[in-house]
């Protein structure tokens, strides 16, 4: 079975601050792991994703990530907050090379952006 | 004209109602899904469709009836529901079940009120 946890519900930065939202996983094969976004009154839509390769993935809006399995995390950075970053944010973990397709979420982070 | 459109936004209902939420999706992909998203909790996956066949049924209440007549098209039928299955459910789909990208395309959801 797998599972995220992504620690803190609530994040609150300044304007212009660095963002860092937490993300741990639980996989007892290698992982896929996402972030996805969710703005106010719209669906989900993809961040970023590590399959394989590189461990520091590049996303929209100047977001990256970096796996690293000896602390089974995937935390999501960005140098410096804009007002428009203001969602909620979701980690997700799969391993559809290993017979489970099916994204498993966290519970969620949201992102207040202090002006 | 976003790939995966969900209609009605917005639906409130007495619990001896009946009514449907539609998916539609406009990016040739052979899988749907339907999600439930609950304030606190993470996205809770309800049915799998995989070419318009039915891969997954996540121990969902028969209350709840999915219909997928094309790959293109989704349905969620709701009769005698519950005030606690008020939440936002998200229609998703990607390229085919067993995807090596792992990347889901969401629809902005349908929020629903149960009175």
């Amino acid at each position: 079975a797998q599972s995220v946890t992504q620690l803190g519900s609530h994040v609150s930065v300044s304007e212009g601050a660095l963002v860092l939202l937490r993300c741990n996983y639980s996989s007892s094969v290698p992982p896929y792991l996402f972030w996805y976004v969710q703005y106010p009154n719209q669906g989900l839509q993809l961040l970023l994703k590590y399959t394989t390769g590189a461990t520091l993935v590049k996303g929209i809006n100047g977001f990256e990530a970096e796996f690293k399995k000896s602390e089974t995390s995937f935390h999501l950075t960005k140098p410096s907050a804009h007002m428009s970053d203001a969602a909620e944010y979701f980690c997700a973990v799969s391993a559809p090379n290993f017979g489970n397709e099916k994204l498993t979420f966290g519970t969620g982070t949201r992102l207040t952006i202090i002006p | 004209e976003t790939g995966v459109t969900q209609t009605p936004r917005h639906l409130v209902m007495g619990m001896t109602n009946k009514k449907s939420l539609k998916c539609e999706q406009h990016l040739g992909h052979n899988a749907m899904y339907w999600y439930k998203q609950s304030a606190k909790k993470p996205l809770e996956l309800m049915f799998v469709y995989n070419f318009k066949e039915q891969t997954e049924n996540n121990s969902v209440p028969s209350r709840f009836s999915p219909e997928c007549p094309n790959s293109s098209h989704l349905f969620l039928h709701l009769h005698t529901l519950q005030p606690e299955d008020s939440a936002l459910y998200l229609c998703a789909s990607s390229q085919e079940e067993r995807r090596e990208t792992g990347e889901l395309f969401f629809g902005e959801g349908s929020r629903l009120t149960v009175l």
